[in-house]
């Protein structure tokens, strides 16, 4: 199984809603990714798990909140999102025990917020 | 920050013609990698070539890496029409390990029937 699955596909929510994306892989891989696509722009990283702890927050407003529940988990907490929010949310993993190792992207989550 | 810079923008050929995609970085890096991105959704990597390395080959993909200049460039030889596509170089900071892609701003692949 080389795929990384994200939930939903979709999502609108309004200003004041609270919502999660849901991000899995059974790949044994140890490090985990959030980033970031507006249209026609490069994914921006937000955050990264190692091994189950958050390692890099790339000054992400706190309205977004990152959690590793397990080594296949990976979700974005969203709560009181602004309009300029709305993008393209990645889940991606990559083994994560050292150097040179390419990333397994999933196919996203495109978030309206409205 | 976005690191990467690519050129050209935008690109559109004929089927059966090759492309040639650019990539500048500024800071050292331990490899660069190209991935390509259809209609805004998912990444899939194509290929990585480490820092000691200076040309790689996989398939149709011929990618070069010149650490002197902080530059690649990545070749598609006899495009179809299913290469179109984004595509973007990324690179994985010296000593960062892969914790860290930092990616360019892309190229967007027209293939022309």
């Amino acid at each position: 199984d080389t795929e990384v699955t994200q939930t939903p596909k979709h999502l609108v929510m309004g200003m004041t809603n609270k919502k999660s994306l849901k991000c899995e892989q059974h790949m044994g891989h140890r490090a985990m990714y959030w980033y970031k696509q507006k249209a026609k722009k490069p994914p921006e990283l937000m955050f990264v798990y190692s091994y189950e702890k958050l390692s890099i927050n790339e000054s992400v407003p706190s309205r977004f909140s990152p959690e590793c529940p397990n080594s296949s988990l990976l979700n974005l907490h969203l709560h009181a999102l602004q309009p300029e929010d709305s993008a393209l949310y990645l889940c991606a993993s990559s083994l994560g025990t050292g150097e040179n190792t390419e990333a397994f992207f999933g196919q996203g989550t495109r978030l309206t917020v409205v | 920050s976005q690191q990467g810079e690519e050129d050209p923008q935008a690109l559109s050929i004929q089927e059966g013609e090759n492309a040639t995609m650019n990539c500048s970085y500024k800071t050292s890096i331990n490899n660069l990698q190209w991935y390509r991105q259809n209609s805004g959704r998912g990444l899939v990597h194509l290929i990585l070539i480490r820092s000691n390395e200076r040309e790689k080959h996989s398939g149709r993909l011929r990618v070069t890496l010149d650490t002197s200049k902080k530059s690649s460039s990545l070749l598609i030889t006899a495009s179809r029409a299913a290469d179109t596509a984004s595509y973007f170089c990324a690179t994985e900071p010296f000593l960062q390990g892969a914790q860290k892609l930092v990616f360019g701003q892309g190229t967007r692949l027209t293939i022309n029937p």
